[in-house]
C-alpha cells in the first residue's frame, strides 16, 4: 500500500506567478484535502475534494483553486502568488469519504515566494 | 466556527518521564478530536483520535481524555522516549465537517 505522494518537494517562485502543487492518494483513498501550514503554525484547511468535486473549502481566496482526477490525484493551483503563499502545502487523503477522519498527510511542498 | 487553543507551546522532559498537551475547543458540536505527530520534514501522522462519545482512549503509551463539559481535551505520553521529540498538534471539528481545526502544535523534546 502507498502513502500519499506529493510533488515537487520544493518549489521557489516570484511574486505574480502562477504553481501547480500535485498529490497522488494512499491506494483506495477518495477523499483528498489540501492544507497550507505557514512556519511554526498548524496546518489551515484550503479546501477538500471527494469523487471530483469541492467539497468544502476554507477561508482562502479564489486563486487558490484545484482539481480531483478519477483517479483521485489532485492539483493544487495559486494564481498571482503573494509573499505570504510561502508555506509548507500538505495534501491528505482519507479513507473515510468526504469526512475529516483518519487523515494521512504526505510530506508536503513547501513553497518559497521572492 | 470551532476555535482550538493548544499549550504548552514547548514542553521539555527527561526519557522516562511523562508527557501532558492540553487543548481547549470552543464549538460544543464539535465531536472529532485527532492528534498528530510532525517530524522534522515530514506530514503530520495521526497518532490517535477520540469520538465524543467515548471519555478516554488508550494506545500503548498514548492516552487521550475528553471532557465535554469544560471543552478540553488532553494527549498524555508515558514513558518518553528521545523518538518522541516532535511537534505535536490537536485537532477538532464535526466529523461531518471536511476539514479539521488545528491548535498551534507543541514542540516536545525528550532529554536522554
Amino acid at each position: 500500500e502507498t502513502g500519499v505522494t506529493q510533488s515537487p518537494t520544493h518549489l521557489i517562485k516570484t511574486r505574480g506567478q502562477q504553481v501547480t502543487l500535485r498529490c497522488s492518494s494512499q491506494s483506495g483513498h477518495n477523499t483528498v484535502s489540501w492544507y497550507q501550514q505557514a512556519l511554526g503554525q498548524g496546518p489551515q484547511f484550503i479546501f477538500q475534494y471527494y469523487r471530483e468535486e469541492e467539497n468544502g473549502r476554507g477561508n482562502f481566496p479564489p486563486r487558490f483553486s484545484g482539481l480531483q482526477f478519477p483517479n483521485y490525484s489532485s492539483e493544487l493551483n495559486v494564481n498571482a502568488l503573494e509573499l505570504d503563499d510561502s508555506a509548507l502545502y500538505l495534501c491528505a487523503s482519507s479513507s473515510t469519504p468526504a469526512t475529516n477522519e483518519k487523515l494521512f498527510f504526505g510530506s508536503g511542498t513547501q513553497l518559497s515566494v521572492l | 466556527g470551532e476555535n482550538v487553543e493548544q499549550h504548552p507551546s514547548t514542553l521539555s522532559v527527561q526519557e522516562g518521564d511523562s508527557a501532558v498537551i492540553k487543548c481547549t475547543y470552543s464549538d460544543s458540536a464539535s465531536n472529532y478530536f485527532p492528534w498528530y505527530k510532525q517530524e522534522l520534514g515530514k506530514g503530520p501522522q495521526l497518532i490517535i483520535d477520540i469520538r465524543s462519545n467515548v471519555g478516554e482512549k488508550k494506545d500503548q503509551r498514548i492516552a487521550v481524555t475528553l471532557n465535554k463539559t469544560a471543552k478540553h481535551f488532553s494527549l498524555h505520553i508515558t514513558e518518553t522516549q528521545p523518538e518522541d521529540s516532535a511537534v505535536y498538534f490537536c485537532a477538532a471539528n464535526r466529523r461531518s465537517q471536511g476539514n479539521l481545526i488545528f491548535g498551534k502544535g507543541t514542540k516536545l523534546s525528550v532529554k536522554p
